[in-house]
């Protein structure tokens, strides 16, 4: 499967604790989206990285939120202090020059 | 601000038959891709189909097709001859170009399901 893969699909965690999901991008693909969905909507932009460097961050990513793509080829998504209201899909997408997104099947993280 | 509108929460269609959805948009940029993607229960969003902008010719992808009016903002998708696998969220994005990165806004999605 060359597409690309995020990894863990479920994830259940007690409040507080902290999680970090992984995505590996397309292999040449350089640039790398998160993106969190909630049931009943549309996916909200998170943060992006063009090969290791992260060049936007949403306001949606509070100082609980941290990514990294250290060699520019998968990125990880840690949460630390999770909330209730962290409880989303976590959604990873990576790109080349053209327009094209390419989504993973992203990781359902649970809150409880 | 750009905005993209998808008036239509849910759709049902019977199998064989064909159902448009409906997308509208909201924006100042002259330069810019639209997308229809897919989300089935499994939730993987997969990309159905896209435009460019400054192509006048509609997209169409086997039984999928678009009714692109750019002086309208209007962005349909019709699916013909629905099939039971078609059943799913369907998301309407729009996406630009703003500095380093690739802006996709997104509608809220239309409910399709599609019935035996």
């Amino acid at each position: 499967d060359t597409g690309v893969s995020q990894d863990p699909r479920h994830k259940i965690t007690k409040r507080g604790q902290n999680v970090t999901f992984r995505c590996d991008p397309i292999s040449e693909h350089n640039r790398l989206y998160w993106y969190r969905q909630t049931l009943g909507q549309g996916p909200e932009f998170l943060t992006y990285f063009q090969n290791e460097a992260q060049l936007e961050k949403s306001r949606l990513l509070s100082d609980r939120f941290s990514a990294e793509r250290p060699k520019g080829s998968f990125s990880t998504l840690e949460i630390q202090r999770t909330e209730q209201g962290d409880s989303a899909m976590y959604l990873c997408a990576s790109s080349l020059r053209d327009s094209s997104f390419n989504f993973g099947s992203g990781t359902r993280l649970t809150v409880v | 601000a750009q905005t993209v509108t998808q008036s239509q929460p849910e759709m049902s269609v019977q199998e064989a038959e064909t159902v448009t959805l409906s997308c509208t948009y909201d924006t100042s940029e002259s330069n810019y891709y639209l997308f229809w993607y897919k989300q089935p229960p499994s939730r993987q969003m997969i990309l159905v189909i896209r435009q460019e902008a400054y192509k006048q010719q509609n997209a169409t992808e086997n039984r999928f097709s678009v009714n692109f009016q750019k002086a309208a903002k209007s962005f349909s998708l019709k699916i013909s001859d629905s099939q039971l696998g078609d059943t799913a969220m369907y998301f309407c994005a729009f996406m630009y170009n703003a500095g380093n990165n690739r802006k996709l806004i997104w509608g809220l999605g239309t409910s399709l399901a599609v019935n035996p």
